[in-house]
């Protein structure tokens, strides 16, 4: 079985701090990872995409790729209010290298305190 | 700009009344999936097209149906709801399964059709 593993929290922080989201995975063969943001009834919407060890930053947003330790993560520096939703780890899974299916965690919500 | 749309974003219907829920793009991607998402848990992937390629899960119900008549457009038929599928669906698309040499796994999300059962 397939898992994507998160925190489902809340995980509550003060405007300005940082905010940090874990993900872990299961399948030593994964190649793609992304964040999404999904406000309360809207779609889930892209905010990194990652695919090599390392860093990977894009404004006040980092990730962070560890395929070592199967565990990948998301650093929201200078939180706002407007930050506060669902984040979705999401992981590509490839089957007999001709096919991939994104599999992903059931999130861990924030919420940024003013 | 190019998007992903979805039609209609509220759609209420009875119980086994038929339903179709569509979607469109204009990012000119191979691949449309369909997802199914319930109250605070994750998108569940129901099926893909690979261009006309069609890619049911394995656990994905008979009661869901899905067409890809060209590039641009795919539908979901669900052909008797049941209360059990009240939800968000949401359409999805990417230039490609795999990534390879670049970011062409990623998938980028239409807004979402709320169904409700009644």
């Amino acid at each position: 079985q397939k898992e994507v593993e998160q925190n489902s929290g809340p995980l509550s922080v003060p405007e300005g701090a940082i905010a940090s989201l874990n993900c872990t995975y299961s399948d030593r063969v994964s190649q793609s990872f992304f964040w999404y943001r999904q406000y309360s009834g809207k779609s889930p919407e892209l905010i990194m995409s990652i695919y090599s060890n390392g860093d990977k930053e894009d404004g006040r947003f980092t990730a962070q790729l560890n395929k070592a330790s199967q565990y990948v993560s998301l650093l929201i520096r200078d939180s706002q209010p407007s930050d506060s939703a669902t984040y979705l780890c999401a992981v590509n899974i490839y089957y007999g290298g001709s096919q991939g299916n994104l599999i992903f965690g059931k999130g861990t919500k924030l919420s940024v305190k003013p | 700009d190019a998007m992903v749309i979805q039609n209609p974003r509220y759609q209420v219907t009875q119980f086994g009344k038929p339903v179709t829920l569509s979607c469109s793009q204009t990012l000119n991607h191979n691949v449309m999936y369909w997802y199914q998402q319930k109250s605070s848990q994750a998108p569940k992937l129901l099926f893909h097209y690979y261009d006309k390629d069609f890619n049911n899960e394995a656990d994905t119900p008979d009661n869901f149906q899905s067409r890809r008549p060209n590039t641009s457009f795919c539908f979901l038929d669900i052909r008797s709801p049941g209360l059990g599928d009240a939800a968000m669906y949401l359409c999805a698309t990417s230039r490609d399964r795999l990534a390879g040499g670049g970011s062409t796994d990623t998938q980028y999300f239409g807004p979402g059709t709320r169904l409700t059962v009644l």
